[in-house]
């Protein structure tokens, strides 16, 4: 067990839709990273936060969107979905703020199906 | 750009032999690297990491991997795999996004492990 809690574990949705994807950090980790696991694209780098501040972001698309809350948890919104959006989305959090490579520790993952 | 390279999709091996799974990368300075485990149905779990120093580092359930530098390797090796070693492993190189002040892992597209009783 990481430290870090996704929810939900599954979600089924239809194309059009909007999802909110949940993430808590392991206790005392200010940095929250989301990435996206696919069979095509492996897993990419979507976006960072540090202590509620947007970081860095790698390949987001613009239907994507998140934030991180003052009680450091974070959530993945994902909207007009499509059935390539279908994945599994993973949280990992650190205590880095990004500076230093510190590891990255992740949660279980949500996965996504879009039908 | 940074990038990773696991050759080899799939590995089976037979229980009690030894495994080597192989990494290259691509980043234009000192890399961070690390090795991560995911079991099916799981998260990633981190089994090693290389920031700097010795170029051998030691992680859990038994694995290691060495950092050559030369041949921009960080391979992954266990000198006898158990059965609950099967899972799908993946290599990352954290570096600077633009910029300078940023930094991220970059994957691999990961290697899947079959181990044979």
């Amino acid at each position: 067990d990481s430290g870090v809690t996704q929810t939900p574990k599954h979600l089924i949705t239809a194309t059009g839709q909007r999802v909110t994807l949940r993430c808590s950090p392991r206790s005392g980790d200010l940095s929250v990273y989301w990435y996206q696991q696919s069979l095509d694209q492996g897993l990419q780098f979507l976006i960072q936060y540090y202590n509620g501040e947007e970081r860095a972001k790698g390949n987001i698309l613009e239907r994507f969107s998140a934030q991180q809350f003052p009680d450091l948890h974070s959530e993945l919104n994902l909207s007009s979905l499509e059935l390539g959006d279908s994945a599994l989305y993973f949280c990992a959090s650190s205590s880095s703020p990004s500076l230093t490579p510190y590891e990255q520790y992740f949660g279980p993952g949500t996965r996504l199906t879009v039908t | 750009a940074q990038s990773v390279t696991q050759p080899d999709i799939h590995i089976t091996v037979s229980e009690g032999a030894s495994l080597e799974l192989r990494c290259n990368y691509s980043y234009g300075a000192t890399p961070y690297l690390f090795w991560y485990v995911q079991s099916p149905g799981q998260g990633l779990q981190l089994l090693l990491k290389y920031f700097s120093g010795d170029t051998l580092v030691q992680g859990i359930k038994g694995f290691e991997a060495e950092f050559k530098r030369s041949q921009s390797s960080f391979n992954l090796r266990k000198p006898s795999v158990h059965w609950s070693d099967a899972a799908e492993y993946f290599c990352a190189v954290g570096g600077e996004l633009g910029g300078g002040s940023n930094y991220k892992l970059t994957f691999g597209k990961g290697t899947l492990l079959t181990v044979n009783p």
